[in-house]
């Protein structure tokens, strides 16, 4: 089964609004946990990670959320812009020894719409 | 400049026929890995390898083997490739330790056709 699920294919939101993705996990022994994004025809490069000893990390207009009892965590983007407009992908895993087995959703394409 | 390079960009195979994917970086990345990429199934684990001649099965090795001699350079191969492995192949290396250890950099993809 998928260990690490996106729930919504695709989202929409107006220019300024926040965008909140969504991502739920199955392994209780993940332990590191990232958003990337990806423009079409281009590689996925990282956004944000977390620790699992952390329940919310905040970067610019970024922040992750970590709730470790659901399996959940998910990203926030405020005042969304046009540029935000990719596909985001969300991976856990396991830290072995500082490399990360890293499993990855399916993806949610978020649409800013101005 | 940090980069992983992917070679080719585009490939076109028959049935039947042996695939080589080359990868290489230049960040001196001890962790590397091989994914692929199909619509609704986001990236999903080939190989990943540690170190040279270290390399670990992913969630779907089967079909695939690699091949790490050198710590910059991380081979992909498919031998007698089927129609099921059209798809989009990244290569990824992660420092694997200090600060960003598991931050995985990305090539640009090689996009498989095999008919």
């Amino acid at each position: 089964g998928q260990q690490v699920k996106q729930s919504s294919p695709s989202l929409t939101v107006q220019e300024g609004g926040i965008s909140i993705l969504n991502c739920d996990y199955e392994n209780d022994m993940f332990d590191y946990f990232a958003w990337y994004k990806k423009y079409p025809d281009n590689s996925p490069t990282l956004l944000i990670s977390v620790r699992s000893n952390v329940d919310k990390r905040e970067d610019g207009r970024l922040t992750v959320f970590l709730n470790k009892s659901g399996k959940h965590f998910s990203l926030h983007i405020t005042a969304s812009q046009p540029e935000d407009t990719a596909v985001y992908l969300c991976a856990a895993g396991v830290n072995q020894g500082g490399s990360a087995k890293l499993i990855f959703g399916e993806g949610t394409k978020l649409t800013v719409s101005s | 400049d940090m980069k992983v390079t992917q070679m080719p960009r585009y490939l076109i195979k028959r049935m039947g026929e042996n695939v080589l994917l080359e990868c290489g970086q230049d960040m001196s990345h001890e962790t590397m890995y091989w994914y692929r990429q199909d619509p609704g199934l986001g990236l999903q684990l080939i190989y990943i390898s540690y170190d040279v001649d270290s390399n670990s099965e992913g969630d779907i090795p089967k079909g695939y083997r690699v091949s790490r001699k050198k710590r910059e350079h991380f081979s992909l191969i498919l031998d007698s490739a089927k129609t099921n492995q059209t798809s989009v192949y990244f290569c990824a290396s992660s420092p694997g330790t200090g600060r960003g250890a598991e931050t995985l950099y990305f090539g640009s993809g090689t996009r498989l056709t095999v008919l």
